[in-house]
C-alpha cells in the first residue's frame, strides 16, 4: 500500500517570503500522480497542483511550483511571494494511475499548517 | 459552474440516531468519493463509485455504515445507528473516471454526534 509523509506539522512565513513545504511518499508503483490540496479554516479541499510522474518537468501554477524528484520519492511545495491568503492546511496527496481497486484513490499525507505573518 | 454540493452543512445529533448525507456531484463527473476527516486519523477515504458503482468500500469503518448511488447526481451516506466517534467532516469529492481524473470536493458536513 502506498503511504504518504508529510514530516512538517507546522510551518510559518512571512508575507512575501518563499517557504517550501515537504512530501515524501512510498509506492512500488511507476506510474501515479501526486497533488497538493488547500484546506483554509473554511474546510473547503482546494486543488493547488497536479503532477504527473511520467513527466520530468516540474509543475507550476503562478506562485506555487514543485520540486519532484522521483527517485528520491519526494514532491515538495514551493509557495513564493506568500500571502496572508495562503494560510492553511496543506496536504500531499498520491493517486495510483493503474488498474484495481486503488484506482481512482487518493492517499492523503498528515497535513502542514502554515502561517503567515504580516 | 457549480461545485459538488453536500448537505447538510452542520449536523448536530443523538447517539442512536439516522443519519444521512447528502453530495451532488459535478455535472458530468463519474466518479464519486466520500471522505472522512478527523484529527485523530486525518483524512481517509470510505468509499467511492464509478459510473453509480460501489468500486472499493473497504474504507467503511464498520456495517453501520452505507453508501448510494442511485444515479450519476446524487449519493447518500448513512450511518445507522450513530456514535459519538462517527463526529467529524465529511467530504464528498468527484472526478472524471479518464484522465486527468483530479478530484473536486465539496465543503463537507460537519457531523457531531453527542
Amino acid at each position: 500500500a502506498q503511504t504518504v509523509t508529510q514530516s512538517q506539522p507546522e510551518m510559518s512565513v512571512q508575507e512575501a517570503e518563499t517557504v517550501t513545504l515537504s512530501c515524501t511518499y512510498d509506492t512500488s508503483e511507476s506510474d501515479y500522480y501526486l497533488f497538493w490540496y488547500k484546506q483554509p479554516p473554511s474546510r473547503q479541499m482546494i486543488l493547488v497542483i497536479r503532477q504527473e510522474a511520467y513527466k520530468q518537468q516540474n509543475a507550476t501554477e503562478n506562485r506555487f511550483s514543485v520540486n519532484f524528484q522521483k527517485a528520491a520519492k519526494s514532491f515538495s511545495l514551493k509557495i513564493s511571494d506568500s500571502q496572508l491568503g495562503d494560510a492553511a492546511m496543506y496536504f500531499c496527496a498520491y493517486r495510483s494511475a493503474g488498474g484495481g481497486t486503488s484506482y481512482g484513490k487518493l492517499t492523503f499525507g498528515q497535513g502542514t499548517i502554515l502561517t503567515v505573518h504580516p | 459552474d457549480a461545485g459538488v454540493i453536500q448537505s447538510p452543512r452542520h449536523e448536530v445529533t443523538e447517539m442512536g440516531q439516522e443519519v444521512t448525507l447528502r453530495c451532488k456531484p459535478i455535472s458530468g463527473h463519474n466518479s464519486l468519493f466520500w471522505y472522512r476527516q478527523t484529527m485523530m486519523r486525518g483524512l481517509e477515504l470510505l468509499i467511492y463509485f464509478n459510473n453509480n458503482v460501489p468500486i472499493d468500500d473497504s474504507g467503511m469503518p464498520e456495517d453501520r455504515f452505507s453508501a448510494k448511488m442511485p444515479n450519476a447526481s446524487f449519493s447518500t451516506l448513512k450511518i445507522q445507528p450513530s456514535e459519538p466517534r462517527d463526529s467529524a467532516v465529511y467530504f464528498c469529492a468527484s472526478s472524471l473516471v479518464y484522465l486527468p481524473r483530479e478530484q473536486y470536493f465539496g465543503p463537507g458536513t460537519r457531523l457531531t454526534v453527542t
